[in-house]
């Protein structure tokens, strides 16, 4: 199993630029979420899926949207990037919830110029 | 929502035993206690997971006391690829807004 799997690893984007930040799971889990860290910082919730067609929001949506048309897939679309975005942002699942224990992908270090 | 605090940062030497104790004063009767650790340029990796008294498993052992309050991350003679940030939580399934990473504890360990 190759687990969590995230592309790309880096992006340097221009203010106002969009983009879609990939991930992919091969566990089979219902649960999927994005956070993002900014350094010396924990882990902040953007958005998460309990199941395929079922998104919802976290701690700090704004300027980020998901989708979830399969299990497999969570992408992260940034909307109109700021210099705010710039962080390092990490896609992770689970089975049946968070509390479950989360399995997390490598990470994506975005730098919005 | 069930804050935690840990300790900022913790120093240790290769082969002690590494005690980190996060409180979380309000948690609720459904929450589990999660532990998290995460090294530079990683994505945290899940270590353990416990609801009361005590959880062992090949990478550490988890305290709970009865009144929950609190939990103890323990890992058994340390190396110096044990330094990383700690993280615990504190939720459970169906409040999927909770369960929120703090800072963690930034373990180093020293030769």
């Amino acid at each position: 199993n190759a687990g969590v799997t995230q592309t790309p690893k880096f992006q340097v984007l221009k203010t106002g630029q969009s983009m879609t930040l990939q991930c992919a799971q091969d566990m089979n889990h219902e649960y999927m979420s994005w956070y993002r860290q900014d350094p010396g910082m924990g882990l902040r919730l953007i958005h998460y899926s309990v199941g395929a067609g079922i998104t919802d929001q976290g701690e700090v949506p704004n300027g980020y949207n998901v989708s979830r048309s399969t299990t497999e897939d969570f992408p992260l679309r940034l909307l109109s990037a700021a210099p705010s975005q710039t962080s390092v942002y990490f896609c992770a699942s689970s089975y049946g919830g968070r509390a479950n224990g989360q399995f997390f992908g490598p990470g994506t270090r975005l730098t919005v110029l | 929502l069930a804050k935690t605090t840990q300790p900022i940062s913790m120093d240790s030497y290769e082969g002690q035993e590494v005690n980190i104790t996060c409180s979380h004063n309000n948690i609720a009767t459904n929450d589990y206690i999660t532990w998290y650790q995460q090294f530079p340029s990683q994505g945290p990796r899940f270590i353990i997971q416990g609801y009361k008294t005590k959880v062992t498993n090949e990478v550490a052992s988890l305290f709970i006391p009865a009144d929950r309050k609190s939990s103890t991350l323990s890992l058994p003679r340390v190396s110096l690829s044990d330094t990383a940030v700690y993280y615990c939580l504190v939720g459970r399934n169906g409040n999927n807004n909770d369960m929120r990473f703090g800072a963690g504890t930034r373990l180093t360990v020293k030769p």
